[in-house]
């Protein structure tokens, strides 16, 4: 069975200075990868996704992840938090191949930018 | 076009009544999900529907009866709810049917209350 870690409930970081919301996983096979952020009372946005290729892939509003196949990891970062990035972070995984998989979510990462 | 609308954003309703949810999106998408979300956990899938038929349903209880009208539609028919349905319901779709690699365009929500 596929499943997602996101070990931090919340991330705090100083406006301006880098941010990393950490994600490891496990998959049968070649993983499909995706961050999504939620502000309070809406839904989840979309930001960026691993499909191949690649290792560094970037995303919407300057964020960036990097898939690590050995340590099954896809952390997303960020060069300068922004207040307006504080939010809820969810990464998700799905299996490459097999026809429909399930999309898997992890519990998600709380980030607040301390101005 | 490039959201997914849904109505209404908020909703109240009691153990007896039915009502229903309606999801919407113009952008040629040809899976539709409906998920279910509690307070600061990570989305549940419900219902992928794939090129307008049903092709998951979650094990979801019988007093939620999804249906989809057409390529641009998605309902969610409540009855008989109770108050630990009281969730925020997102809709969201995605190009290519649900085998695709594709991230989900999310819907910002019914919030949903059971008296």
């Amino acid at each position: 069975a596929q499943s997602v870690a996101q070990p931090e409930d919340q991330v705090n970081v100083a406006e301006g200075n880098p941010l990393t919301v950490k994600c490891t996983y496990s998959v049968s096979g070649n993983p499909y990868l995706f961050w999504y952020v939620q502000y309070p009372n809406r839904g989840l946005q979309f930001l960026l996704k691993y499909i191949t290729g690649d290792n560094l892939v970037k995303g919407s509003y300057g964020f960036e992840a990097e898939f690590n196949k050995s340590q099954t990891s896809f952390h997303l970062k960020k060069p300068s938090a922004l207040v307006s990035d504080s939010a809820l972070y969810f990464c998700a995984v799905r299996p490459s191949s097999g026809g429909y998989q399930k999309v898997t979510f992890g519990t998600g990462t709380k980030l607040q930018v301390i101005p | 076009d490039t959201e997914v609308t849904q109505t209404p954003k908020h909703l109240v309703m009691g153990m007896t009544n039915k009502k229903s949810l309606k999801c919407e999106q113009h952008m040629g998408h040809r899976a539709m999900y409906w998920y279910k979300q509690k307070a600061k956990k990570p989305p549940e899938l419900m219902f992928v529907y794939s090129y307008e038929k049903l092709s998951i349903n979650e094990s979801v209880p019988s007093r939620f009866s999804p249906e989809c009208p057409n390529s641009s539609l998605l309902n969610l028919h409540l009855h008989a709810l109770q108050p630990e349905d009281s969730a925020l319901y997102l809709c969201a779709s995605s190009q290519g049917g649900s085998y695709g690699r594709y991230g989900y365009t999310f819907g910002s929500g019914t919030r949903l209350t059971v008296v």
